[in-house]
This record gives structure tokens, sequence and C-alpha cells, in this order.
């Protein structure tokens, strides 16, 4: 079946220092794989998405790049802020709709 | 839209009493999502729907446990007799529409705590 596998936290940075968060997948077939972001107390929100290969899915600073050929879709901000502490989840969905998750990364960052 | 919307945001009950969570998912939604989220076991998936069809419910952890969406817009997780260990977040999310691949959209979640 399919799986997400995300690097374990916590992970501490300094405010501006560069981040990745690596995620890496097994599925068949050509699933969209999504970054979601969860601020605490909150529940889940998407972060980004991308659908095929070789798209980059980006959005406030972040980036990620779908690599089918390393089955890869790791997370990258090349400033970190302190208000993007947060826990961060890879998931890829595929046919049904139905959603796979990675077990989470907490981020913090420090002033 | 007004998001997916569950309710309670926060329950405190006594061990042994039955809870039911509540979700409304978005409009034109067909699949629905219950998770269970704790610090020891992270994000689980408790049981999915599909067209108001439960699909997949290996994740529910017992008896005790059971989910219903009787339409389209409305879905209950019962806990009953509800007990400590069941303390978590529980979130309820949607995805759709039907033939597309979309993100799942989430609700703030109910804070569940047994005492």
């Amino acid at each position: 079946g399919d799986s997400v596998t995300q690097m374990e936290g916590p992970v501490t940075l300094s405010e501006e220092a560069f981040l990745t968060i690596n995620c890496t997948y097994t599925a068949t077939g050509y699933p969209s794989l999504f970054w979601y972001v969860q601020y605490p107390g909150e529940g889940l929100q998407l972060l980004l998405k991308a659908t095929k290969a070789d798209d980059k899915g980006s959005n406030k600073g972040f980036e990620a790049t779908y690599r089918k050929e390393t089955t890869s879709f790791h997370l990258e901000k090349g400033s970190v802020q302190v208000s993007d502490s947060a826990v961060y989840f890879c998931a890829l969905n595929h046919a049904g709709n139905m959603l796979t998750f990675g077990g989470g990364t907490r981020l913090m960052v420090k002033p | 839209d007004a998001g997916v919307i569950q309710s309670p945001r926060h329950e405190v009950t006594e061990m042994g009493q039955e809870v039911t969570l509540r979700c409304k998912p978005i409009s034109g939604h067909n699949s629905l999502f219950w998770y269970r989220q704790t610090m020891m076991r992270g994000l689980e998936l408790l049981i999915y729907f599909n067209n108001n069809v439960p699909i997949d419910d290996s994740g529910m952890p017992e008896d005790r446990f059971s989910a219903k969406m009787p339409n389209a817009s409305f879905s209950t997780l019962k806990i009953q007799p509800s007990e400590p260990r069941d303390s978590a977040v529980y979130f309820c999310a949607s995805t759709g529409p039907p033939g597309r691949i979309t993100e799942a959209f989430f609700g703030q979640g109910t804070r569940l705590t047994v005492v």
C-alpha cells in the first residue's frame, strides 16, 4: 500500500536559517503530493501541493518539487521565521481521494 | 463556504459516559475522514467515508467507537463508553468533488478529555 516517510523531529533552527524537511513516498502510479502545516491549537491546513512529476509547489516562501525518480517531495525554505514554528505533514492522495500522511515533523524556530 | 465545521470544540467528560462528535463537511465534497491525534501516536486515520458509505474503518480502535454518515452534510463519531485513553484531538476532513484529486480540508478539531 501507499506510505509516506518524513524525517523525525523536532527540527530546531535559528531565525533566517535554511530549512529542509525530507519526505519520501511509496505508491503505485502517479499520486498527488501535499505539504500540510499545523499551528498550535489548530487543524491541518494545506501549505502547497504538486500534482505531477517535476511540478514545484510553492507558498509563503516554502517550496517542494515532485521528484518521481527519487520518490521524494522535500520541503524547503530559504529563511525561516519564528512564525513558521509548527508541525509539518507530508501527504499523498491517490485514487479514490484516500489521503496517506507521514508522521509529521515539528519545527521550532528560535529568535 | 465556511469550511469543515466540527462541534464541540472542547469536550470534557467522565469515564464511562457516551461522547458524540459532529462534523459538517464542505458542500459538494464526497469523501469524509475522521482522524485522531495524540502526542504518542501522532495522526491516525480512524474511518473514511465515500459518498456516505464507510470504505475503510480498520483504524477504529475498538467496538466502543462507531461512526455514521446519514447524509452528505453530516457525520458523527461516537465513543461509548469513553475511557481516559480516548483523550485526544479528533479531526474531521473532507475532499472532493467527485472525480478530482484534491487536497483535504480539515476542521478545527474537537479536543476530548476523559477524566
